[in-house]
């Protein structure tokens, strides 16, 4: 089945500092979404993403399908944006999501 | 839009027990699916329904798993004979048909821990 791959599995930032968040993935994609998990557990939804660029506020987000990546930027961190961020694709062929590892952003004041 | 619900979001249980969770999907989603989250790895696939039929399971759904949709809407998932393994959070996720665009939105999750 497909592979997902993220990278830095952990990141440490100062406030106000920017960031890229990487996602791989091994096979063509239908889906390819970004989330952020909060101490709660609660998978917020970022972006659907399967091709293109985005921007939500201080988020982007830029999948190129043809070379099987997806990156994630967060400009001028908050505290508030610390958790675990997950990047989850639906193979061509497939119909579920299958996650990556994540990575643990921890943002200091 | 209420979003995804999940009751009860936690379970404690001791071993051996059967436990029944609820999910309660967007109304216009005719997808369901369900997702296991053991500490510190990202969700991973159990099932999933399109209306009220389950078309794929994973290898992790064990016998001693079962979820019913039954009139398409809300789902349930059955635990029996519940082990120490079986601790994790349950999530739970809805959207529409993948040709329409298929973008998941997540339930809060069930947190199940087997004493």
């Amino acid at each position: 089945g497909i592979q997902v791959e993220q990278s830095p599995p952990d990141l440490i930032l100062q406030e106000g500092a920017n960031s890229t968040l990487r996602c791989n993935f091994s096979d063509s994609v239908n889906n390819l979404q970004w989330f952020h998990q909060n101490p709660w557990g609660q998978l917020i939804n970022l972006f659907y993403i399967p091709s293109g660029t985005k921007q939500n506020g201080r988020l982007s987000a830029t999948t190129v399908a043809t070379e099987r990546y997806s990156l994630l930027y967060i400009s001028s961190s908050q505290t508030t944006d610390s958790g675990v961020y997950f990047c989850a694709v639906v193979g061509y062929y497939g119909q579920n999501f299958v996650f990556g590892p994540g990575t643990r952003l921890s943002v200091l004041p | 839009d209420t979003g995804v619900s999940q009751n009860p979001r936690h379970k404690i249980t001791k071993r051996g027990q059967n436990v029944t969770f609820r999910c309660d999907p967007i109304s216009e989603h005719n997808r369901l699916y369900w997702y296991r989250q053991t500490l510190g790895q990202g969700p991973e696939f159990l099932t999933y329904f399109q209306n009220e039929a389950q078309l794929e399971k994973s290898r992790l759904l064990s016998d001693r798993f079962s979820a019913e949709r039954p009139k398409g809407s809300f789902s349930t998932l059955e635990i029996q004979r519940t082990e120490q393994g079986d601790s994790a959070m349950y999530l739970c996720a809805s959207s529409k048909d993948i040709r329409l665009g298929g973008e998941q939105f997540f339930g809060p999750g069930t947190r199940l821990t087997v004493l």
